[in-house]
């Protein structure tokens, strides 16, 4: 049974540089999420699409950040230029969707380090 | 604005007797609530939810109860084991906000064996 899939698991780059961070939902499910976790803020989403559309981004930082679903099975997060705050814990989860309530189910993370 | 509050940041708890998380929410348009159990260098994983029609949901060893008029609900672990140690966390969606979850701070759980 694969889980949510991401990659890379550690980037560490220098300031000023592009970062994509890549993500596999688990097959079937219809609605992705991309979450940020730090010491100061904790979890907290940054952008979740329904069928590779984005429904609210209202959490992404700013510019500097963009996400992209261009099929059912592959997402990617990019931050172009990076700057030292961005580092963090990124997760990428999914879920059925659809209506009524359904767990989101997470990858493991991409641990990122701007220097 | 923290709408869902963890605020025990961590819990030590010896092996076989219960573990009781704690969490308070604020807005009371949540109606889907949701523990996960986080290890290190690991994603969080789905533990058990809850609807708010409901307050009471058992699954094993674990239960989660909702008190909608105090906006607070909390994780029963009962035996508590080693392997249980880890970081909770509480989260909170509402429908009106397209299901998106709002996560606690957490709770470092410590088994002692």
């Amino acid at each position: 049974d694969a889980g949510v899939i991401q990659s890379p698991r550690h980037e560490v780059t220098e300031m000023g540089q592009e970062v994509t961070l890549r993500c596999k939902p688990i097959s079937g499910h219809n609605s992705l999420f991309w979450y940020r976790q730090t010491m100061m803020r904790g979890l907290e989403l940054l952008i979740y699409f329904n069928n590779n559309v984005p429904i609210d981004d209202s959490g992404m930082p700013e510019d500097r950040f963009s996400a992209k679903m261009p099929n059912a099975s592959f997402s990617t997060l990019k931050i172009q230029p990076s700057e030292p705050r961005d580092s963090a814990v990124y997760f990428c989860a999914s879920s059925p969707g659809g209506a009524g309530n359904q767990p989101q189910h997470f990858g493991d993370g991409t641990r990122l380090s701007i220097l | 604005d923290q709408q869902v509050k963890q605020n025990s940041p961590s819990l030590s708890v010896q092996e076989g007797r219960i573990s009781i998380l704690n969490c308070d929410y604020t807005n009371s348009m949540f109606d889907y609530f949701l523990w996960y159990k986080k290890y290190p260098a690991e994603g969080p994983t789905f533990l058990i939810s809850i609807s708010s029609i409901k307050d009471k949901n058992e699954d094993g060893r674990f239960t989660v109860f909702l008190n909608k008029s105090a906006k607070h609900l909390s994780l029963h672990i009962v035996p508590s084991q080693p392997g249980d140690s880890a970081v909770y966390f509480c989260a909170a969606s509402a429908r009106e906000y397209g299901n998106k979850l709002v996560f606690g701070a957490g709770t470092i759980l410590r088994v002692k064996s």
